[in-house]
């Protein structure tokens, strides 16, 4: 595998649900980013991480937990969404924090 | 916080034209990126450009610093162009990544 990845590329999940998305960068960067994409709305930043810790959360609710275990990997941990949840989650790293960034290809994820 | 402006928001070619996407930001930044999201919805680097140009093939990018704009450049478009084009500022002062909302770029066969 090269670049970023993420698994599962495609979610459906029910309100009640906990699912896990998982990030994986073969770059040996040490930042990543969780981003949250809606229809018609620019991207939003919701965590950073940086060199395995959190540096930036920007007011997103709790019913998204972050996890960065090493500096290769990155999850989000999804309990209790609602409807509005619903959107394109894209992982991206880079060496540094505000360097350049490097996309996954993103998971598309329903909430019933 | 900082302002990202991308325009035109839409842009409707025919296949062989040349374009023009322009991304204005309301302070200085530190760097500058440019993407291409296809419609599979992969965000694909096209330029890290904080100032001057760069050219790769048939894209190319200018950015101004001073003037506080960037132009990204696309001759003899192709459908595979299409997408959605996005420009993303770092503002000097602190590592936070702004998008711009994108500009939809439809290439017609």
């Amino acid at each position: 595998e090269t670049g970023v990845t993420q698994t599962p590329r495609h979610l459906v999940m029910g309100m009640t649900n906990k699912k896990s998305l998982k990030c994986e960068q073969h770059l040996g960067h040490n930042a990543m980013y969780w981003y949250k994409q809606s229809a018609k709305k620019p991207l939003e930043l919701m965590f950073v991480y940086s060199l395995e810790e959190r540096v930036e959360n920007n007011s997103v609710p709790s019913r998204f937990s972050p996890e960065c275990p090493n500096s290769s990997h990155l999850f989000l941990h999804l309990h209790t969404l609602q409807p509005e949840d619903s959107a394109l989650y894209l992982c991206a790293s880079s060496q540094g924090r505000g360097r350049e960034q490097f996309f996954g290809p993103g998971t598309r994820l329903t909430v019933l | 916080g900082i302002q990202v402006e991308q325009s035109p928001p839409d842009l409707i070619l025919q296949e062989g034209a040349n374009s023009t996407l322009r991304c204005n930001f309301s302070d200085s930044v530190n760097n500058l990126q440019w993407f291409h999201q296809n419609p599979w919805g992969q965000l694909i680097n096209l330029f890290y450009i904080p100032s001057g140009t760069k050219q790769n093939g048939r894209l190319s990018a200018t950015t101004v610093a001073t003037e506080r704009y960037s132009l990204l450049y696309i001759s003899s478009s192709q459908t595979t162009d299409s997408g959605v084009y996005f420009c993303a500022v770092e503002r000097v002062g602190d590592d936070k990544i702004i998008f711009g909302k994108g500009t939809r770029l439809h290439i017609l066969p």
